[in-house]
């Protein structure tokens, strides 16, 4: 089956801490991006990668950073620096056209709480 | 600049009754519309998406929703609800690059048996 996953479901850790959240897709799709959930909110832009070992800051990319080594694989780490880290997090991909009809398809999330 | 508005936050329909998500946008030249639906805990779903082909645009699941320029609307319905649509429901406008994407606020649809 063709998809994105995102691993783990749930993550915890302390305050602090630098984590990981990993993004994986079989979709051969060339954009990847990041979006952060919080309640009763819209998704807001983390990062976007167009093409491998490429990628751009989206409206909030403070406290986050992000690599894109392999065209598969786009890992999400939230450093300390981020203030508010207890979030949702959405991965998604699309294929990268530069259009503005290119569609978006989303894995099914990570939980982040920091305790 | 692109900007999207949801309406209403939350909407509580009886099953079997039509459902109306409002959504209305704003934009600098003819752009792409999207709702997406997200259930408890889970990714967003394309429901359908509107790229100037035809105004009214069908979806997945019996959703459909009317791209309506002189209203800059783009309003997704149903005409019977069902249990299952309780969900939570996006609507969003693509930039002209197609990268950055601005998503609503979202409306929680209910669903009362």
């Amino acid at each position: 089956d063709g998809g994105i996953t995102q691993s783990p479901k749930y993550l915890f850790r302390k305050e602090g801490q630098n984590v990981t959240l990993s993004c994986e897709q079989n979709l051969n799709h060339d954009a990847m991006y990041w979006y952060r959930q919080d309640p009763g909110q819209g998704l807001r832009l983390i990062y976007y990668s167009q093409i491998v070992n490429d990628f751009q800051k989206g409206d909030i990319a403070e406290g986050y950073s992000v690599s894109r080594e392999k065209k598969e694989s786009f890992p999400l780490t939230v450093t300390s620096a981020q203030k508010n880290p207890t979030a949702f997090y959405l991965c998604a991909s699309s294929k990268g056209t530069a259009s503005r009809t290119d569609t978006q398809y989303f894995g099914p999330g990570t939980r982040l709480t920091v305790l | 600049a692109q900007s999207v508005t949801q309406l209403d936050s939350h909407v509580s329909v009886s099953e079997g009754t039509p459902v109306l998500l409002r959504c209305n946008y704003s934009s600098s030249y003819s752009p792409s519309l999207f709702w997406y639906v997200q259930h408890p805990n889970k990714g967003l779903q394309l429901l359908l998406k509107y790229t100037s082909a035809a105004t009214l645009v069908k979806g997945i699941n019996g959703f459909e929703a009317e791209f309506k320029k002189s209203e800059t609307s783009f309003h997704l319905t149903k005409p019977s609800a069902h249990m299952s649509d309780a969900a939570e429901y996006f609507c969003v406008v693509s930039d002209a690059g197609g990268f950055k994407t601005i998503f609503g606020a979202g409306t929680r649809l209910f669903v009362k048996a």
